[in-house]
């Protein structure tokens, strides 16, 4: 199983830029790199997922260097509202394995 | 268009009863997975369907049982529960049998007493 690692906690202050770092040493070939947000008591909600180089949407960007054995999800601009726990899953072997999850606190 | 739906929204049960929660995928979705969540955790895979048929099976005793409909809906099916089958339970789907972007529900709140 292809297992992640994250810090358990980061704190921010609203308008600063965050930077979430997942290591994935055994990602393998096929598999992509999905990020998820989680608010208490309601279902992970989909934010960005990517292979390789660099992915950015409206709400984040995502960084995956050339070995894939690592990925940085990157909020811009953070509000209180991102006050979440956010998860790098990678698939590995059809049974998608969730750590622990980064749990996101924005101070005013 | 309704995203995924699950019900009901809290249970609370006693040891050794049974439980089935319920979910409906994101219409034009073939794919259902379910996951429990314990306080404190991420999501653990517990069962993913296709096409009503069972294609990934996480680490969880016999107890635990799915099964898909024709019309892609789902049930996941828990026996003789025990204190430490509380969790939140978390229905996914998505387009195809690929799980890597997955839509999930709000989810059911089991409470076993």
């Amino acid at each position: 199983l292809a297992k992640t690692t994250q810090p358990i906690s980061m704190d921010s202050y609203e308008g600063q830029e965050v930077n979430i770092t997942c290591s994935h040493n055994n990602i393998a070939t096929n598999d992509y790199i999905t990020w998820y947000q989680q608010f208490p008591s309601q279902g992970p909600r989909f934010i960005i997922q990517g292979y390789k180089t660099k992915v950015t949407n409206e709400v984040a960007s995502l960084f995956i260097p050339a070995d894939r054995k690592s990925s940085t999800l990157s909020l811009p601009r953070v509000s209180l509202s991102d006050t979440a726990v956010y998860y790098c899953l990678v698939k590995g072997s059809y049974i998608p394995t969730f750590g622990r999850g980064t749990s996101l606190i924005v101070h005013p | 268009d309704a995203g995924v739906t699950q019900s009901p929204t809290h249970l609370i049960k006693t040891r050794g009863q049974h439980v089935t929660l319920r979910c409906s995928p994101i219409s034009g979705h073939k794919s259902v997975s379910w996951y429990q969540q314990v306080l404190g955790q991420g999501p653990q895979f517990i069962f993913q369907y296709y096409e009503k048929e069972e294609r990934g099976r996480g680490n969880f005793p016999d107890r635990f049982s799915a099964r898909q409909f024709p019309n892609y809906s789902s049930e996941l099916n828990v026996n003789a529960l025990l204190l430490g089958d509380s969790a939140l339970y978390l229905c996914a789907s998505n387009t195809g049998y690929d799980t890597d972007t997955q839509y999930f529900g709000p989810g059911t709140r089991l409470t076993v007493l």
